[in-house]
């Protein structure tokens, strides 16, 4: 299994301004994911988040609004930018491929955003 | 993409109930994952299913790989108030880039 952690846990921003979202893994794992999930809903993935190189975003969501980083195999940010009362949600930090363990996806406790 | 039909969206049951709820996608998976969120926390994987008809494990709960691999089942016996929180089912595919499709959820609440 892994264990992840997010960083901040909650924060509230002002419109027009950004924030990134640190998620830190405690083994190293193939593959990292950040998600969106509005409270009561389910979960939409944002990107993947490629070491060494650019992430894959999904459909709707560009990398100018969400620039995503992994510089190594446990770590990786995602900045929520230019923020509107929109984006006011829950950010999600996932993993697989910890141990060997290919299809075992974890999530991170996640990050609670809202914008005023 | 990918859609999974996740039912029922939400039960309310009394504490000893059995629960069962299901997802079943119009693609084949390879992998079948079931999660529980509760509130304020990211999803906890409760199993992971890897073969079509592998029925699994874990304390009360026991899930099932459907055997065209399109659809798995999550039963919880004996229900107690701590079970209490949404239900996500998760298909995995071997192409896709890994990616996981994952249902609505169902909410459940216990009473005591």
């Amino acid at each position: 299994s892994a264990v992840i952690s997010q960083k901040p846990s909650r924060d509230i921003c002002q419109r027009g301004t950004s924030l990134t979202i640190q998620c830190q893994v405690d083994s190293q794992v193939t593959m990292m994911f950040w998600y969106r999930q509005q409270p009561g809903q389910s979960l939409t993935l944002i990107a993947t988040a490629n070491q060494g190189s650019e992430a894959t975003y999904e459909s709707g969501f560009v990398i100018d609004k969400f620039p995503i980083s992994r510089p190594n195999l446990t770590f990786s940010t995602l900045t929520v930018s230019n923020m509107s009362p929109e984006d006011s949600s829950i950010y999600l930090c996932s993993a697989r491929g910890a141990d060997g363990s290919y299809n075992e996806q974890f999530f991170g406790p996640g990050t609670r955003l809202t914008v005023l | 993409g990918q859609q999974l039909n996740q039912s029922p969206q939400s039960m309310f049951i009394q504490e000893g109930e059995d629960v069962s709820m299901n997802c079943t996608s119009s693609s084949i998976f390879n992998t079948w994952l079931w999660y529980k969120q509760e509130p304020g926390e990211g999803p906890v994987l409760l199993i992971a299913l890897y073969k079509a008809g592998e029925l699994t494990s874990n304390g009360r709960l026991t899930a099932q790989f459907g055997i065209t691999r399109k659809d798995s089942f999550l039963n919880i016996s004996a229900s107690i108030p701590s079970d209490v929180g949404i239900y996500f089912c998760a298909g995995q595919e071997d192409t896709n880039a890994g990616k996981s499709t994952f249902g609505d959820g169902t909410t459940l609440t216990v009473k005591p």
